[in-house]
């Protein structure tokens, strides 16, 4: 069965320093979403993505963040400053369409902001 | 502001019997639910989901009710099976227009 794969499984950083957390989503998919869950917490959404631009994003999704599609493959979350409240399990989801739809997720990226 | 509450952290179930997990919402615009699944060191994966138009949906050992007016969903295991333990998060959304909102889960335990 078809799978979002997300790199690394775990990323360490310093306070400050940009991350770019990778993420394969499932090939005939056309939308795209990064969601984050801090320990203990819901699941939060961050930002989806179609069509190459950003469609919708939440008040998390400040100007530290960034999202991408570098190539056909690749779908990617850059922090650009990370900050100690960064920490958390960042998923990545794809989805055929918007409506009604399911998504498949990744198994996540642990990141720990020291 | 939580607009899906899972109001029981943790719940646990002897193998065989009936698990059932709540999750209530607040925003009257949703119109579709779906559970998740979620293993240790995994994401989560989609269990089964209910459109606003039903009340219940099901699919094998799991059913998920949908009480519209009392904004209250539950989804039903039967039998409850050791693999079955695992985190299962409600989620809910408003006709695919804005991102799915989910609930903080409810870890389930299976005890054989």
């Amino acid at each position: 069965e078809p799978e979002v794969t997300q790199t690394p499984s775990h990323q360490v950083t310093q306070m400050g320093q940009e991350v770019i957390l990778r993420c394969v989503p499932i090939s005939n998919h056309l939308y795209f979403y990064w969601y984050r869950q801090i320990l203990g917490q819901k699941v939060e959404f961050l930002v989806s993505f179609y069509n190459n631009e950003i469609s919708e994003k939440s008040e998390i999704f400040d100007d530290q963040f960034s999202v991408e599609r570098p190539d056909g493959s690749n779908f990617t979350l850059k922090i650009r400053s990370t900050k100690l409240e960064d920490s958390a399990m960042y998923f990545c989801a794809s989805s055929v369409s918007q409506i009604n739809e399911k998504l498949f997720f990744g198994s996540g990226t642990q990141l720990s902001v020291l | 502001d939580q607009q899906v509450k899972q109001n029981s952290p943790s719940l646990s179930v002897q193998e065989g019997r009936i698990s059932i997990l709540n999750c209530d919402y607040t925003n009257s615009m949703f119109d579709y639910f779906l559970w998740y699944k979620k293993y240790p060191a995994e994401g989560p994966t989609f269990l089964i989901s209910i459109s606003s138009i039903k009340d219940k949906n099901e699919d094998g050992r799991f059913t998920v009710f949908l009480n519209k007016s009392a904004k209250h969903l539950s989804l039903h295991i039967v039998p409850s099976q050791p693999g079955d333990s695992a985190v299962y998060f409600c989620a809910a959304s408003d006709k695919g227009n804005t991102p799915l909102v989910f609930g903080k889960g409810t870890r389930l335990s299976v005890i054989a």
